[in-house]
């Protein structure tokens, strides 16, 4: 079964308004989640490493005010996209490390109108 | 950072042929090299996947080849089937974090 559940799989919101994403372990501690984003047809692109009890590292170019990223526990980080803008839409999608392989969530399909 | 090249970036192959994709890295501290089957609108599926220390790695009609000193790894599927037919994508990892190819469509006709 899935060891890393991502939350939610799809959702619409108007410009101008935040939609937070949860990623969470499910039978394992991850205290370095990553962040990817896929547009379509494209590939996966990291966008931030999440650190369990400290700052996230952002890859360059990715907006650490507009992609704010929180990993409260070694079970759960969250990316709030802020100020949503229809070129946000993507498919957005975390990943842990689970011994030597990585396991990713279910993705978040995230549409901007 | 790390950079991943991945050709070709279409592949088409009649059933029962064999397809190759090949990657090259820039990063010679890349430790992990894992190939992922994504389906559309899904998670990446790992594959197969090979580390530093290993040349090549085989698992019934999937193969992956490493060799370190080119900084280059390639994909083999023989006897293709239908199902086969997906995106595929090369990684390199560096202190587990994932540089991904720009991925290969494979289409296997019957």
């Amino acid at each position: 079964g899935a060891v890393v559940s991502q939350h939610p799989s799809r959702v619409i919101c108007k410009s101008g308004t935040s939609v937070k994403i949860e990623c969470r372990s499910l039978d394992f501690q991850a205290t370095t989640m990553f962040w990817y984003r896929q547009f379509p047809k494209q590939s996966l692109m990291l966008m931030a490493t999440s650190n369990e009890g400290s700052k996230a590292t952002y890859e360059q170019g990715v907006e650490k005010d507009k992609f704010l990223i929180n990993h409260a526990s070694l079970t759960l980080s969250t990316l709030t996209v802020t100020s949503a803008h229809p070129e946000d839409s993507s498919f957005y999608i975390c990943s842990a490390f689970r011994g030597s392989e990585a396991f990713f969530g279910q993705g978040t399909r995230l549409t901007v109108v | 950072g790390e950079n991943v090249e991945q050709h070709p970036s279409t592949l088409s192959v009649q059933e029962g042929d064999s397809a190759v994709i090949k990657c090259t890295y820039s990063d010679s501290a890349s430790n992990y090299f894992p190939w992922y089957k994504q389906e559309l609108g899904k998670r990446p599926q790992l594959i197969i996947d090979i580390r530093s220390n290993v040349g090549e790695k085989k698992d019934q009609r999937i193969a992956v080849t490493l060799n370190k000193t080119a900084k280059h790894f390639s994909l083999h599927i023989t006897e293709t089937q239908p199902e086969d037919s997906a995106v595929y994508f090369c990684a390199a990892s560096v202190d587990y974090k994932l540089s991904f190819g720009a991925g290969t469509t494979v289409t296997v006709r019957a």
